[in-house]
């Protein structure tokens, strides 16, 4: 198995562009989450779904942010207009069938840049 | 709602020197605990996790850690550190739902 796959593995914009992080969750998994990491404030759950539907996303920052998963190998996290104290690592996880409590399985991240 | 506490920011240890990293959790019931690593650049891999049963419980590479009630605490020890541990090291509790709470992280730094 491949494991979790985020691209890109790095992006730089500019403040005030769309940015868009994708994720593809292991085949067989049906929790997905979303994770910021930053020297301040390390590692925070954004949000996460449970079969293609979002659970909880009260870690969401604000109204910039937003999180799709139209389908069981595709989820989506976006930000727009970006900022540059979003400039963070963004993780993706997954987890197998069950309460969540099983491993998750995160991916290589995104280091993002906002100028 | 549920915290975890790692109260140390940065440890050095030598190589074949033993390794203890401190984890006190907050939570109500019997929590969910895991460690986990991660290396420079990489994503986080599981240690090892305790769900009940045994406090003390294996994991991967050499590790082990030690559920104790009383203290609200889940140590992660190695006797014996290799170079190749250096890495940041998180510990996490997950309650209700599915959500984990991650800790702020210790990192390792092993000299020769």
């Amino acid at each position: 198995d491949a494991g979790v796959i985020q691209s890109p593995r790095h992006e730089v914009t500019e403040m005030g562009q769309e940015v868009t992080l994708r994720c593809k969750p292991i085949s067989g998994h049906d929790y997905l989450f979303w994770y910021r990491q930053t020297m301040m404030r390390g590692l925070e759950l954004l949000i996460y779904f449970n079969n293609n539907v979002p659970i909880d996303d009260s870690g969401m920052p604000e109204d910039r942010f937003s999180a799709k998963m139209p389908n069981a190998s595709f989820s989506t996290l976006k930000i727009q207009p970006s900022e540059p104290r979003d400039s963070a690592v963004y993780f993706c996880a997954s987890s197998p069938p069950g309460q969540g409590y099983n491993e998750q399985f995160f991916g290589p991240g995104t280091r993002l840049t906002v100028l | 709602a549920q915290s975890v506490t790692q109260p140390d920011i940065h440890i050095t240890v030598s190589e074949g020197a033993s390794l203890e990293l401190r984890c006190n959790y907050s939570y109500g019931a019997t929590p969910y605990l895991f460690w986990y690593v991660q290396s420079p650049g990489q994503g986080l891999q599981l240690l090892l996790k305790y769900f009940s049963g045994d406090t003390l419980v294996q994991g991967i590479k050499g590790f082990e850690a030690e559920f104790k009630r009383s203290q609200s605490s889940f140590n992660l020890r190695k006797p014996s550190v290799h170079w190749s541990d250096a890495a940041e090291y998180f510990c996490a509790v997950a309650g209700t739902a599915s959500k984990l709470t991650f800790g702020t992280g210790t990192r390792l730094q092993v000299t020769l």
